[in-house]
This record gives C-alpha cells, structure tokens and sequence, in this order.
C-alpha cells in the first residue's frame, strides 16, 4: 500500500499570502489529521476531518482552514500568512472508523517558508 | 488542555547500550501512549504504542513502560544501533479528543558507533 502523500514537498511564500497544502492518505484511510511542526513549539494539533466532517480542532486561529473531499483527500489553507506560520505541516490518516485513538501514519510533510 | 513533558531533550549513546526516554502527562483520562521516530527529512513513523489497561509492552528491542497512577511513560531501547539515531517523540490521546495526540518536546538520540 502507498503510504501518506503530501504535496508539495517545499513552499516558499511571502507574507500576507495565502497557502493551500495538499494530503492524500492511505488507500481504505478516511480520517486526516493535520500538524504544525516548528522547533519553538514542537508538533501541535491542527485539526482533524473524518467523512468530510471537521472532527476535532486545535486552538489556531481562524486563517488556518481545512476540508476533506469525498475521496477523503484533504486540504489546508492558511490565509494572511505571516512569518511565524513557517514550519513542517504534517499530515497522518488513520481508518477513522474506531473514532479515536487509531494508529496514526504520518506523511514526510511540506515544508512552508513565509518571507 | 493535556500537557505533556519530555526528558531528555538530547542523549547520546554508545552503541550496544540502551536508551531510555521518559514523559510525564497531565490529564489522568488519557488513555492512549504512542512513540513515534523520526528522521531527518521525514514524517513521524510510530515505533511502539500502548494503552492504559496494559503496564508494559515489548517489540524487539523496544519496549514502553506504562504507569497510570503516577502519570508517566518510558520508552527502552536495548542494544542500540547506530541507525537508531533519530529524534524520538512521546504522545498521549484521550477517548474524548477523538484521534488528536498531544506531543512531547522530543529527544534527540544519537547512538555513537
């Protein structure tokens, strides 16, 4: 099975920009979850989308968006982007279908640089 | 919300060795303690995971210690190798938060040959 993609794998933006970031997950996989990687604040939760559903968010502001397509391919978009929004973003996809707690397995991530 | 704190933040090994990595959480309803290893230019990989109704559990070389009464959760390396140099990160996940995990700071481990 094909594991995690994401795509693009680099991004370089300039601030007050906007950004849409790429996941598909594993074939079968309905649930994505997204994560923010910086070496100041580590990885934090996102959010998290489950049939097309925003499960579960993060505390982030509101320019940081998602959504999920039938397919359970999903997006993120960070609106105004400013320098700190320069990080990893993760994305993990998990079955979904126990609701919590699944094992989740992470794509290699793009990473954002806001100048 | 859920806090979790990792030591150490950096280890160095000689290899053959073991490693042991501990993590402290705060919310005792969190129920679910993955590892994940990652490697330079990649995502997190899980490595080991265990849940609250078990004390401990072994995969090889690998083994992950569980105690909910005082809240905190170790990962053991034995025999360290050198390709087990990599930035390891403890998570906890709660029944109610659906499949969110809560990281630890990380800790960087280098196996020296």
């Amino acid at each position: 099975k094909a594991g995690v993609t994401q795509t693009p794998r680099y991004l370089i933006k300039t601030r007050g920009q906007q950004v849409t970031l790429s996941c598909s997950p594993i074939s079968g996989h309905r649930s994505v979850s997204w994560y923010q990687q910086t070496p100041g604040q580590g990885l934090q939760f996102l959010f998290e989308y489950f049939s097309e559903t925003q499960r579960n968010k993060g505390n982030f502001p509101g320019r940081f968006s998602g959504r999920q397509f039938s397919n359970s391919r999903s997006e993120m978009n960070v609106s105004t982007l400013e320098l700190g929004d320069s990080a990893l973003y993760l994305c993990a996809s998990s079955p979904g279908l126990a609701g919590a707690q699944e094992t989740q397995y992470f794509g290699p991530g793009t990473r954002l640089l806001v100048l | 919300g859920e806090n979790v704190e990792q030591h150490p933040s950096t280890l160095s090994v000689q290899e053959g060795d073991s490693a042991v990595i501990k993590c402290t959480y705060s919310d005792s309803a969190s129920n679910y303690f993955p590892w994940y290893k990652q490697e330079l230019g990649k995502g997190p990989q899980l490595i080991i995971d265990i849940r609250s109704n078990v004390g401990e559990k072994k995969d090889q070389r690998i083994a992950v210690t569980l105690n909910k009464t005082a809240k905190h959760f170790s990962l053991h390396i034995t025999e360290t190798q050198p390709e087990d140099s990599a930035v390891y990160f403890c998570a906890v996940g709660h029944k109610a938060a659906g499949n969110k995990l809560t990281f630890g700071g990380g800790t960087r481990v280098l196996v020296k040959p």
